[in-house]
């Protein structure tokens, strides 16, 4: 089980540049979401699918896109970056919203705006 | 990804010793809570977790209470171990499908 996938894990873009987060997980999980984690404010939800076929935004969803066409897959795309999309995204999965054992994450992506 | 690192607040202990860690979370509503360690250039990883419905659970070494009165949450780590140093956040579920995160202490440990 390779758990959470995220590609790539650094990325430095362009302002007005797009791109997209890539995110896999292999376990079979409905629930899957998206963060980002800045300094000194933990992580933000920017959106999330309880299924294929479904998404909804999170706390922080501006400048944001997502699809979920297939269980396994969760892309984040950035339509058009701005330096203050420079963040760590994490990516993560769970058996339903909430389960018993949580979320899990990926390893993250590190994405500088310049 | 690296931690968040510099605005956290920081809890520094000898190794051996207990570390508690706390958080205030925001909404009486919240029914469930959750611990999570991250270390440097990992995701956060699962550790505890505790339903509204108790105020103490116990891990291996760890335990977490909640104090719904004050909505007050904390994390004891017993024989604290270099191995525990990293960033911990709380997380509560406000709605059925949203974690909310603390932003985090940083936890050191002494060797």
């Amino acid at each position: 089980n390779a758990g959470v996938t995220q590609t790539p894990k650094f990325q430095v873009l362009k302002t007005g540049q797009s791109m997209t987060l890539q995110c896999a997980q292999d376990m079979n999980h409905e629930y899957m979401s998206w963060y980002r984690q800045d300094p000194g404010m933990g992580l933000r939800l920017i959106h999330y699918s309880v299924g294929a076929g479904i998404t909804d935004q999170g706390e922080v969803p501006n400048g944001y896109n997502v699809s979920r066409s297939t269980t396994e897959d969760f892309p984040l795309r950035l339509l058009s970056a701005a330096p203050s999309q420079t963040s760590v995204y994490f990516c993560a999965s769970s058996y339903t919203s909430i389960h018993p054992y949580g979320y899990t994450f990926g390893s993250g992506t590190r994405l500088t705006v310049v | 990804g690296e931690n968040v690192g510099l605005h956290l607040p920081t809890l520094s202990v000898q190794e051996g010793d207990n570390s508690i860690i706390n958080c205030a979370y925001s909404n009486s509503a919240s029914d469930y809570f959750i611990w999570y360690k991250q270390e440097s250039g990992k995701g956060p990883q699962f550790i505890i977790d505790i339903r509204s419905n108790m105020d103490k659970r116990q891990g291996q070494r760890v335990t977490v209470l909640l104090n719904k009165t004050v909505k007050h949450l904390s994390l004891q780590i017993a024989a604290t171990q270099p191995g525990d140093s990293a960033v911990y956040f709380c997380a509560e579920n406000i709605r059925g499908n949203m974690l909310t995160f603390g932003g985090g202490t940083r936890l050191m440990v002494k060797p």
